[in-house]
């Protein structure tokens, strides 16, 4: 069955780097685009953009140019979110979710941002 | 960006009652290819979002058919007949008609 399973939890302090990661099995990698979806402790899902995986291109939504970086690891079926930079507004549960119609989600990675 | 605009934010049910929820568009979300790339989405309490909906009415891969879609342009309805208990958490209608792809605020069904 189609499985997206994501890195753990991250505890950070404001101007680190993370590095998110999301392993995708049970169906062919390159085939389906990956999303990335920001949600903020008791708030809503904010698209941040998405990656396609057969050539690598990203593409961000506004609100995520500059510190954030899509990336692959097609060979391991993994595609990556690193943020650099961190911010305390970055505390959030990052998803990711495959094609546009997010048919698959993965179980979320938490980042908590604190000095 | 389109705003989704989803009524109720909060809808309180009784096991096995009919519940709609709305999510209206600031743009038509017609595609020029001729779909209407609206989705529904659940969220149960500490899980990740589950895809009920896709292209308006279409129902996700074992999603039990209590749930249904329907509408058109800029109008549209995410309706429940009948609630069971593990159909409580929020709900978010999406667009991605129009980059950004943008969410609804979300509407959380809870026992009445």
């Amino acid at each position: 069955q189609i499985q997206l399973v994501q890195s753990g939890p991250e505890l950070k302090k404001p101007g680190e780097s993370v590095k998110i990661s999301c392993k995708a099995s049970g169906y062919t990698f390159t085939d389906y685009a990956m999303h990335w979806v920001k949600q903020a402790p008791g708030k809503g899902l904010k698209w941040m953009g998405w990656i396609n995986t057969y050539t690598g291109k990203p593409t961000y939504a506004d609100d995520f140019k500059g510190r954030f970086v899509f990336s692959l690891e097609a060979s391991a079926s993994t595609a990556n979110l690193q943020i650099s930079n961190l911010k305390n507004e970055d505390t959030a549960t990052y998803f990711c979710a495959r094609r546009g119609g997010m048919d698959a989600w993965g179980q979320g990675a938490s980042v908590t941002v604190s000095s | 960006d389109v705003v989704l605009t989803q009524t109720p934010s909060i809808l309180s049910a009784t096991i096995g009652q009919s519940v709609s929820i709305s999510c209206r568009s600031s743009q038509s979300l017609l595609d020029s290819d001729g779909n209407t790339y609206l989705y529904w989405f659940l969220q149960r309490p500490g899980q990740s979002p589950q895809r009920l909906i896709y292209l308006v009415s279409n129902l996700g891969s074992g999603v039990p058919n209590r749930f249904s879609g329907s509408g058109s342009g800029t109008d549209f309805t995410l309706k429940i007949s009948g609630v069971e208990a593990e159909d409580l958490g929020v709900y978010y209608c999406m667009q991605a008609t129009h980059a950004p792809y943008t969410f609804g605020a979300g509407t959380k069904l809870e026992l009445k």
